[in-house]
């Protein structure tokens, strides 16, 4: 199995501050990685996919970058309504494997 | 807009079956470019796939799962399934169903849509 390690676990920020959360796999997955938000209660919605692409209605300040083994994933100016836990996700080999996700917090 | 449903018991016993159904709405599961999907979640935990269907009946499985599992479709009521057999405490999670596009010829890619989940709990 592809083992993705996410850094940090947890993330304590300021409204307006510039979030980064890092995931990295246990081998090459090229860009076959995308990134969740998952709300206390609710189901994970799609942020990113394929490493880089904004899925359709995601505002603008969430973005993604990487390939191969190490991935980034940003939040240019955190708002309230981000805090949440995020995922990464590999899609290059099967069994499909999440991150084991980074909670963030509003300082 | 599409949208996912699941359905079943949310209490099982031990040694039972747990059964769950997705009902999808606003797309047709024959229509393909898809793979649909269910995905656990422990209690305060990470996300652990399951497994995933294809409208042709096509599956593929978690190893860490495979001997328990069936996912199977049933397109003339737009819905897929899950059973799970010889369920423990450790099986206690909530359930999601989603739909992973299809990507390539045999690849799953992103969860694009996801059902609201079902909280599943085994206990006597």
């Amino acid at each position: 199995d592809i083992q993705m390690t996410q850094s940090p676990s947890s993330l304590s920020a300021s409204v307006r501050d510039r979030v980064t959360i890092t995931c990295q796999a246990s081998q090459d997955i090229s860009n076959y990685l995308n990134w969740y938000q998952q709300k206390p209660g609710k189901a994970p919605k799609l942020l990113i996919y394929d490493a880089s692409n904004l899925e359709t209605g995601v505002p603008s300040r969430f973005s993604g970058s990487g390939s191969g083994t190490d991935f980034t994933f940003t939040i240019s100016s955190l708002q309230p309504e981000d805090i949440a836990t995020y995922y990464c996700q590999q899609y290059d080999n099967l069994p499909l494997t999440f991150g084991q996700g980074t909670r963030l917090e509003i300082k | 807009q599409v949208q996912l449903q699941e359905s079943g018991p949310g209490l099982v016993k031990p040694s039972q079956t747990l059964s769950l159904t997705c009902t999808v709405s606003g797309g047709s599961i024959s229509s393909g470019g898809y793979y649909w999907s269910w995905i656990r979640q422990h209690p305060g935990k990470g996300l652990e796939w399951i497994g995933y269907i294809y409208y042709s009946g096509s599956t593929s499985y978690n190893p860490s799962l495979k001997s328990r599992v069936t996912i199977s479709v049933d397109t003339s009521k737009n819905q897929f399934s899950l059973k799970l057999s010889s369920v423990t405490a450790a099986d206690t999670a909530v359930y999601y169903c989603a739909r992973a596009r299809l990507v390539g010829a045999t690849n799953a890619g992103e969860f694009d849509y996801w059902g609201q989940g079902t909280l599943v709990t085994v206990s006597s």
